[in-house]
């Protein structure tokens, strides 16, 4: 099956540090991935895009990489403040570029003043 | 725009009920999908719709439950009946195309 996986364990970081939270993909290559964040009883909420030939992309604090060799997509926030605590989701089509989304399980941040 | 509309916000209802969810997607967005999320499997799709056309229901966990999409403005999951291990969070999503998708509030549902 087409796996999506996270850290499943809670990233606890100090205000202004990077958070770095990681997604691993298997038996498949997406043609891109995609970021959410879901804040408790709320949906998820899209972040970013990133495509398989692009390396890196960039939205205000916030960076996703995709290496295609390792099968990862590194998702970081820069000067973390306590308003990023949330779920941070990632998402791939899965085969077929159809509509069908895979999530992973997700990766609850907490940024502590 | 209001952004996806979901309802009930919440329901909480007995086993071998009828349960009913409804869904207005963003005006335009012809791509319309139902997920569910619980702790232990977390977000799951259950069907996908594009032009009101369903393409993929093989996550519908099994014949007590259904969608329909009779408009490009509206959408309906129902389960019936309906059981306690069906308690979860439902939300519904739409979107232009296989892009960002744009998800509800959700309904928090209970099944007793």
């Amino acid at each position: 099956s087409q796996k999506i996986e996270q850290n499943s364990e809670a990233l606890n970081i100090q205000e202004g540090k990077t958070a770095t939270l990681t997604c691993n993909y298997t038996n498949y290559s997406p043609a891109y991935l995609q970021w959410y964040r879901q804040d408790p009883g709320r949906g998820p909420v899209f972040l970013l895009l990133i495509r398989e030939n692009e390396k890196e992309k960039r939205k205000e604090r916030l960076k996703v990489t995709f290496d295609t060799t390792l099968k990862q997509s590194l998702f970081h926030i820069t000067a973390s403040q306590p308003a990023d605590s949330a779920t941070y989701l990632c998402a791939h089509h899965g085969s077929g570029n159809t509509g069908k989304l895979i999530f992973g399980q997700g990766t609850t941040l907490q940024v502590k003043p | 725009d209001a952004g996806v509309i979901q309802s009930p916000r919440h329901e909480v209802t007995e086993m071998g009920q009828e349960v009913t969810l409804r869904c207005k997607p963003i005006s335009g967005h012809n791509s319309l999908f139902w997920y569910r999320q619980t702790m232990m499997r977390g977000l799951e799709l259950l069907i996908y719709f594009n032009n009101n056309v369903p393409i993929d229901d093989s996550g519908m966990p099994e014949d007590r439950f259904s969608a329909k999409m009779p408009n490009a403005s509206f959408s309906t999951l129902k389960i019936q009946p309906s059981e306690p291990r069906d308690s979860a969070v439902y939300f519904c999503a739409s979107s232009y195309g296989y892009n960002e998708q744009f998800f509800g509030p959700g309904t928090r549902l209970t099944v007793l």
